[in-house]
């Protein structure tokens, strides 16, 4: 069965620093899709960032990028120009392709709580 | 654009007590999920449903049931209410694929004394 594990159950960093997100998985498979989700105090879960496992390139979204390290299975989320609005529990979520017959679910890490101080 | 609608958001019941949380979304997303979110654990899917009619087992289904008779509503049934059922609950959906967002009603907060 696919794991995700996410080490640091908590981080902290300072406005305007830049922080990273640990996380890794475990797969005997080599198309995937992995995923970083966002769930602020409001409990609202938010799409981060996607990374398709056979693009070498590492997704970036504004203030956030991946560095996706697909021999080590690693997928941390580098957070730039931190803000207090990034102050949210972070989950780290991995997903098999669509073959059109099997269902492909997402199977989430523990979470990061990460706090930006001012 | 309501996106994935939750209720009740908040509820306590009494051990033995059945109780439904309902779930509902407008997009006609074809995959429908319900999630438990508790400390130090995650998000672990409980059941997943990828069409009216076809629902599935997830990681954690026992003492939880669901149907889904249109495409979209995917109930989650407690048929007797155990203290270990303590826990925020999520429903999902997304489109069948690989675009893989999933889009999350608000949670319910529900407490099992």
């Amino acid at each position: 069965a696919q794991t995700v594990t996410q080490s640091q159950p908590e981080m902290s960093v300072q406005e305007a620093e830049t922080v990273t997100l640990s996380c890794t998985y475990d797969t005997s498979e080599s198309n995937y899709y992995l995923f970083w989700y966002k769930q602020p105090p409001s409990r609202q879960m938010i799409l981060v960032i996607r990374q398709e496992a056979y693009k070498q390139q590492n997704a970036t979204e504004n203030r956030f990028s991946v560095n996706f390290q697909k021999a080590a299975k690693s997928f941390s989320l580098k957070i730039s120009d931190s803000q207090l609005g990034d102050t949210a529990m972070y989950f780290c979520a991995f997903m098999h392709p669509y073959y059109g017959g099997a269902t492909n679910k997402l199977i989430f890490g523990t979470g990061t709580l990460l706090a930006v101080q001012p | 654009n309501a996106g994935v609608t939750q209720t009740p958001k908040f509820q306590v019941l009494k051990t033995g007590q059945s109780m439904t949380l309902q779930c509902a979304q407008d997009m006609n997303h074809e995959y429908m999920s319900w999630y438990r979110q508790d400390p130090g654990m995650g998000l672990r899917l409980i059941h997943y449903s990828v069409g009216a009619g076809i629902t599935d087992q997830g990681e954690v289904p026992n003492g939880y049931n669901v149907s889904r008779s249109t495409t979209e509503d995917f109930p989650l049934r407690l048929l007797s209410a155990a203290p270990s059922q303590t826990s925020v609950y999520f429903c999902a959906s997304r489109r069948q694929g690989n675009t893989g967002e999933l889009f999350f009603g608000e949670g319910s907060r529900l407490t099992v004394l």
